[in-house]
């Protein structure tokens, strides 16, 4: 079956640091990796997309990229601040056109 | 960015009664819209995709029957949790794609459920 893991249910990152998540999927080739931003109670907000073709994608202080051949997305966070402390998914469109998500990194920006 | 509003975003209700939750696009159509449901400290498990018009296709090991949706124009889709029970209790989230921006989901504020 499908499978999105994200391999840190937590990180601690200090502030002014890069925080570096990452997501991995099998059994799947996905034409492009979304990541959101989760905060608790809270929906998701879309932050980033990357497609198959695509190695690396910006958007100001966050950074994504994607190895199709690891089955690996890699989100970064340039100059974490206290404020980027939330709960980052990723997730995947599949053949049939539903998003599916990992279980999420919860991410602590320590003063 | 596009808007989904959800409501109500917090509900107790007694065991044995129907909830509805809304959930409307309002900025944009919604041709499809996903239902998911998101326990303490997991990840969003998708319920259902409800497309306007049509009747919502719903995942394996979610019953059609408790976990009414209609999605009846390009603005609005309701859930409604029937005869509650406490397990049904949670974290529920409404997405919405736009028709002219197709890659990326919308998500509501979603709607914590408490029955009690």
């Amino acid at each position: 079956s499908q499978k999105i893991e994200q391999n840190s249910e937590a990180l601690n990152i200090q502030e002014g640091k890069t925080a570096t998540l990452t997501c991995n999927y099998t059994n799947y080739s996905p034409a492009y990796l979304q990541w959101y931003r989760q905060d608790p109670g809270r929906g998701p907000v879309f932050l980033l997309l990357i497609r198959e073709n695509e190695k690396e994608k910006r958007k100001e202080r966050l950074k994504v990229t994607f190895d199709t051949t690891l089955k690996q997305s890699l989100f970064h966070i340039t100059a974490s601040q206290p404020a980027d402390s939330a709960t980052y998914l990723c997730a995947l469109r599949t053949g049939d056109d539903k998003i599916i998500f990992g279980k999420g990194t919860r991410l602590h920006i320590l003063p | 960015g596009a808007v989904v509003s959800q409501h109500p975003s917090r509900v107790i209700c007694k065991s044995g009664t129907s909830v509805k939750i809304e959930c409307r696009s309002l900025d944009f159509q919604a041709t499809t819209m996903f239902w998911y449901r998101q326990f303490p400290k997991q990840s969003l498990m998708l319920m259902a995709t409800s497309n306007e018009g049509s009747k919502a296709t719903y995942e394996q090991g979610v019953e059609k029957d408790k976990f009414l949706i209609n999605h009846a124009s390009l603005t609005l889709s309701t859930l409604t949790v029937t005869s509650a029970h406490p397990e049904d209790s949670s974290f529920y989230i409404c997405s919405a794609r736009d028709a002219g921006r197709y890659t990326e989901a919308f998500f509501g504020q979603g709607t914590r459920l408490t029955v009690v």
